[in-house]
């Protein structure tokens, strides 16, 4: 089946390090998305790719970084300059049509 | 970029229709609506989407006026797993990235 995965599905970081979540896609999608999700709030852009080798900054970046090596995979590293990291982390992937968007179920990370 | 501003939050009991309005007074010529439903601890997936005038499909129906400057979400008949969050997005495919605002949550009680 084609779908979207995201791992792990549960993360804890110290504070001072960095972190890589994984999103990997096999859609066939040139577009990935990297949103974050505090608790009760909705999803604020963080970064998004429409081609590889190709990324943007979305409204929160700092703090956060990203590569896009292969169309299939879209990393996210939060780093140790995030001051705030504890968040629901969910991955997208897009046809580029506004119906077009297939979500991963997600990355909870926490600080420790 | 049009805003979109929705209610916060609805409360409604099994087996009744609910109606989630939303407002969007700048809506583009090229834009379409479209919903969104997240369920806690998931990504949000796609319900519906419209133009103009009505839509319906085997979850929901979307009505949206003449004018385009609001739509209305229609859930027939709901049920105890229709609770979650409902977004309403504004846009077309010349857009960057879907922004998402808060969302309606929506609680259906037995």
């Amino acid at each position: 089946d084609g779908g979207i995965t995201q791992s792990p599905k549960y993360l804890f970081r110290k504070e001072g390090q960095n972190v890589t979540l994984s999103c990997e896609q096999n859609l066939n999608h040139d577009a990935m998305y990297w949103y974050r999700q505090d608790p009760g709030q909705g999803l604020r852009l963080i970064y998004y790719s429409q081609i590889v080798n190709d990324f943007q900054k979305g409204d929160i970046a700092e703090g956060y970084s990203v590569s896009r090596e292969k169309k299939e995979s879209f990393p996210l590293t939060v780093t140790s300059a995030q001051k705030n990291p504890t968040a629901f982390y969910l991955c997208a992937s897009s046809t580029g049509a506004l119906y077009g968007y297939t979500f991963g179920s997600g990355t909870r990370l926490t600080v420790v | 970029l049009a805003k979109t501003t929705q209610p916060i939050s609805m409360d409604s009991y099994e087996g009744q229709e609910v109606n989630i309005t939303c407002s969007h007074n700048n809506i583009a010529t090229n834009d379409y609506i479209t919903w969104y439903q997240q369920f806690p601890s998931q990504g949000p997936r796609f319900i519906i989407q419209g133009y103009k005038t009505k839509v319906t499909n085997e979850v929901a129906s979307l009505f949206i006026p003449a004018d385009r400057k609001s739509s209305t979400l229609s859930l027939p008949r709901v049920s105890l797993s229709d609770t979650a969050v409902y977004y309403c997005l504004v846009g077309n495919t010349g857009r960057r990235a879907l922004t998402f605002g808060s969302g309606t949550r929506l609680q259906v009680q037995p």
